[in-house]
């Protein structure tokens, strides 16, 4: 059971360059959900999912796409990355965080450090 | 949406002392409150939760308090040690939205 796995850790892309962050995880969880962490900002998210074929825009969005053809996976893809997405990246899921399921603990992956120049 | 006020951004407390950490959130009907700590290059942890059903809940030296009337809740760590120094983040889950929102962050620092 590794639980959220993320890859990769680090990576640095030139401005408009096109990459896909991966997260994985192997608790059958319903929920993912991706957020990013700038300095004072605490964690913000870009992306979420209840569960395989459906996805959903956080507070975040623009610039990033993601999808979830399965309940394991769910990849971020910056589609022309501009320094301003340079940041610090978590992925995290979670059992469930609908009705009686709201409140699940959520687990995070280890993070990616994006720099874009 | 939500919006998830912490206070404050720094705390700097002496060994054996004690340490609060105030949120506040905007939604009524936010309905569970986890508090999570991030010590540097990590990602971050929870450390206790409570739902909106519970005014309180304490897990050893840690505490954690709700108001929902007034929509804040609290974190308290008693006994501080050095390895309570990190980031904490306070949370706020919307079940309507299925977002977690957090908060900005209180970098608590335990003097020896």
């Amino acid at each position: 059971n590794a639980g959220v796995t993320q890859t990769p850790k680090f990576q640095v892309l030139k401005t408009g360059q096109s990459m896909t962050l991966q997260c994985a995880q192997d608790m059958n969880h319903e929920y993912m959900s991706w957020y990013r962490q700038d300095p004072g900002m605490g964690l913000r998210l870009i992306h979420y999912s209840v569960g395989a074929g459906i996805t959903d825009q956080g507070e975040v969005p623009n610039g990033y796409n993601v999808s979830r053809s399965t309940t394991e996976d769910f990849p971020l893809r910056l589609l022309s990355a501009a320094p301003s997405q340079t940041s610090v990246y978590f992925c995290a899921s979670s059992y469930s965080m609908t009705g009686k399921y709201s409140g699940n603990t959520i687990y995070f992956g280890e993070g990616s450090w994006l720099t874009v120049v | 949406g939500e919006n998830v006020e912490q206070h404050p951004s720094t705390l700097s407390v002496q060994e054996g002392d004690s340490a609060v950490i105030k949120c506040t959130y905007s939604d009524s009907t936010s309905n569970y409150f986890p508090w999570y700590k991030q010590e540097l290059g990590k990602r971050p942890q929870l450390i206790i939760d409570i739902r909106s059903n519970v005014g309180e809940k304490k897990d050893q030296r840690i505490a954690v308090t709700l108001n929902k009337t007034a929509k804040h809740f609290s974190l308290h760590i008693t006994e501080t040690q050095p390895e309570d120094s990190a980031v904490y983040f306070c949370a706020a889950y919307t079940g309507t939205a299925s977002k977690l929102t957090f908060g900005t962050g209180t970098r608590l620092q335990v003097t020896l």
